[in-house]
Order: C-alpha cells, then structure tokens, then sequence
C-alpha cells in the first residue's frame, strides 16, 4: 500500500522556469511532510518540509503547498536552474507520535533542467 | 568533519547467503535509520536504533535485523538473502530520535543478489 505517491516520475522544464512537482498521500494521520533531493550516487538531502498546520512555507527559491483536504503537497521551484536536476522525493511522517524520524517516502520524480 | 559513512559502497552475494552492512553516523548523531531503496521506488523505512536498542521498526522480516555499537555505528544484518533483496541500503543517521529534518544520508551500499 503506497502511502504516498509521486505519480509524474519525470519532468523537464526549462532553465530560468517554475518547476512544480507534486506528491499526494493517504494516511490522514501525516502531520508533517518533506522534500529531499537525490543525485546520482549520493545519499538524499533534506530540502524543505512543512508541517500540517500550515498550508505554505517557504526558502528562498523553495516553496512548498500542502492542501490537507486534498492531501495534496507540491513543491515549487521558481526559478529553476541546471543544479536543480535531481530526484526529487516526497516524505511523510507522524510528528506527535515520537516517531517523526521514521519517514515514509514517494517514488521520487527525476526533474530535468534543460538550457 | 566527516558525514556519514557506509560500506561497502558495492557488494554481489547470492541466494541464501547472509550480508553485513556497516554505518558510521555523523559526528555528534546519536541515532542510526535504515531504508531499503528497490530500484524504480522510494526508500523504504527498515529499522531505528538509539541507545543501543531498537526503537522502531518498518514492515521487514525477521531476516533483517540490526546492530548499534557504543559509538553509535551501525550494522544491518540480512539472513537467507532472497533476488528481491537486491536494492540500495541507506543509513541516515539524526541527533535523537524526533530530528526528522536533520537526518543526514549516507550515499548507500547497493546489494545485488545472484
């Protein structure tokens, strides 16, 4: 059963536009939900998270939405630039249960930068 | 200042063998996660170890199990290896058990069984 899913597993967008990629979950219970980013060969790296009670937050070029009764989350990317180009997953986990380290992840989506 | 550290960074065993994967959390971690990561997937929470013991745990068998060292290393033990435990293994290592956002990855031991 998968909890959470990315179902666009790539994109491509151009250099200097907005890249939006999307995450959808199941379990109601998720109260706070993150962004990694992945390159080949590395492990991945925390990005951006927000927690249920907010519906946006935001770092620098990073934003993420979450729509809670759409259990819907997007992370926006404006602008994008080559290093950009990653795997990109989507994590949930369950912050008021003292096990917010045990993340559930999406299948990732390879989002590719292009000239 | 080092982070965190897996080995091997490759590894080739086959069925019915068992397989040792070591992880050296990031100086000042104190908590050690495991994930699977299949190919084509999202990594996949394994196990947690803090204070030596095992805190949580994901839906693996018995086959899986772990270790945490007093230097709080790790290592994850894989019995009567099956082809679909071929995957990249993850250790994430965090400063106590609720630092969602500061779990550092390690860059993974990919395990292919033959």
């Amino acid at each position: 059963d998968q909890q959470v899913k990315q179902n666009s597993p790539s994109l491509s967008v151009q250099e200097g536009r907005i890249s939006i990629l999307n995450c959808d979950y199941t379990n109601s219970m998720f109260d706070y939900f993150l962004w990694y980013k992945k390159y080949p060969a590395e492990g991945p790296t925390f990005l951006i998270s927000i927690s249920s009670i907010k519906d946006k937050n935001e770092d620098g070029r990073f934003t993420v939405f979450l729509n809670k009764s759409a259990k819907h989350l997007s992370l926006h990317i404006v602008p994008s630039q080559p290093g950009d180009s990653a795997v990109y997953f989507c994590a949930a986990t369950l912050l008021n249960t003292g096990t917010a380290s045990k993340l559930t992840f999406g299948t990732g989506t390879r989002l590719q930068v292009t000239l | 200042d080092a982070g965190v550290t897996q080995s091997p960074t490759h590894l080739i065993k086959t069925r019915g063998q068992q397989v040792t994967l070591r992880c050296s959390p990031k100086s000042g971690h104190d908590t050690v996660s495991w994930y699977q990561q299949a190919l084509g997937q999202g990594p996949q929470f394994i196990f947690q170890y803090y204070e030596e013991e095992e805190r949580q745990r994901g839906n693996f068998p018995d086959r899986f199990s772990g270790h945490q060292f007093p230097n709080y290393s790790s290592e994850l033990n894989v019995n009567a290896l099956l082809l679909g435990d071929s995957a990249l293994y993850l250790c994430a290592s965090s400063l106590g058990l609720a630092n969602q956002e500061t779990q550092y990855f390690g860059p993974g031991t990919r395990l292919l069984v033959l």
